[in-house]
């Protein structure tokens, strides 16, 4: 199956970019998901690139992926205090009966320091 | 209107009861699924199912059953609660045969056993 790494700390001041890292094991991968939640809340997309794009951007966010690595990252510029979340990096994978299902990694809790 | 929406919000019970968390969507995806999310914040599949099968994570404990009464409704069914299901409970839905296959996420249900 799938396995989703990704760092789970990162602090930032305001007004930097910020930079999360995620690294995956299914090269068969077609999306490949960036969600965000909030405090007290469910998880929303944020962004997603597929396979055969090499980075997407999106005002403030850039997704980039390195195929080969299977490594991919999220930027945010100019990052707000409300950007302040947990940040997922997600992977789908297929079962063998042909089932689709995502697999998280552990989430990066973004700090944004004012 | 909500796209994904579960019952309770928050549900506080005894060790030793059974109880359910229902969710419902109104996106007419295919797929539905339960995903459990500990108070480190992973987040890990649990069930996925559309009308043709069900997939089971083998971690899960049989006290736990899905219950499907049509396509737009996923019940989450917990026998004989223990201290350690306490957990947000997160259901969400998919369109798997069309799109990019992204997940919408229901607010989540925050069950405590005491």
């Amino acid at each position: 199956g799938e396995d989703v790494e990704q760092s789970l700390f990162l602090s930032v001041r305001e007004g930097d970019s910020s930079v999360i890292n995620c690294t995956y094991t299914d090269s068969s991968s077609t999306y490949l998901y960036w969600y965000k939640q909030e405090p007290g809340a469910g998880l929303q997309l944020l962004t997603y690139i597929f396979s055969n794009m090499d980075m997407k951007q999106d005002q403030r966010l850039t997704v980039l992926l390195n195929k080969k690595d299977k490594h991919l990252s999220l930027r945010i510029a100019d990052t707000q205090t409300g950007d302040s979340a947990i940040y997922f990096c997600a992977a789908p994978s297929h079962s063998g009966a042909g089932s689709y299902q995502l697999t998280f990694g552990k989430g990066t809790k973004l700090s944004v320091i004012p | 209107d909500t796209a994904v929406s579960q019952t309770p919000k928050y549900l506080v019970t005894q060790m030793g009861n059974d109880k359910s968390i229902k969710c419902e969507q109104n996106l007419g995806h295919d797929t539905m699924y339960w995903y459990k999310q500990d108070s480190k914040k992973f987040l890990k599949i649990m069930f996925s199912y559309n009308n043709k099968e069900l997939i089971i994570n083998e971690t899960v404990p049989n006290r736990f059953s899905p219950k499907s009464p049509d396509k737009a409704h996923l019940n989450l069914h917990i026998n004989s609660l223990e201290l350690g299901d306490s957990a947000v409970y997160f259901c969400a839905s998919s369109q798997e045969r069309t799109g990019s296959g992204e997940l919408f996420f229901g607010e989540g249900s925050r069950l405590t056993v005491l």
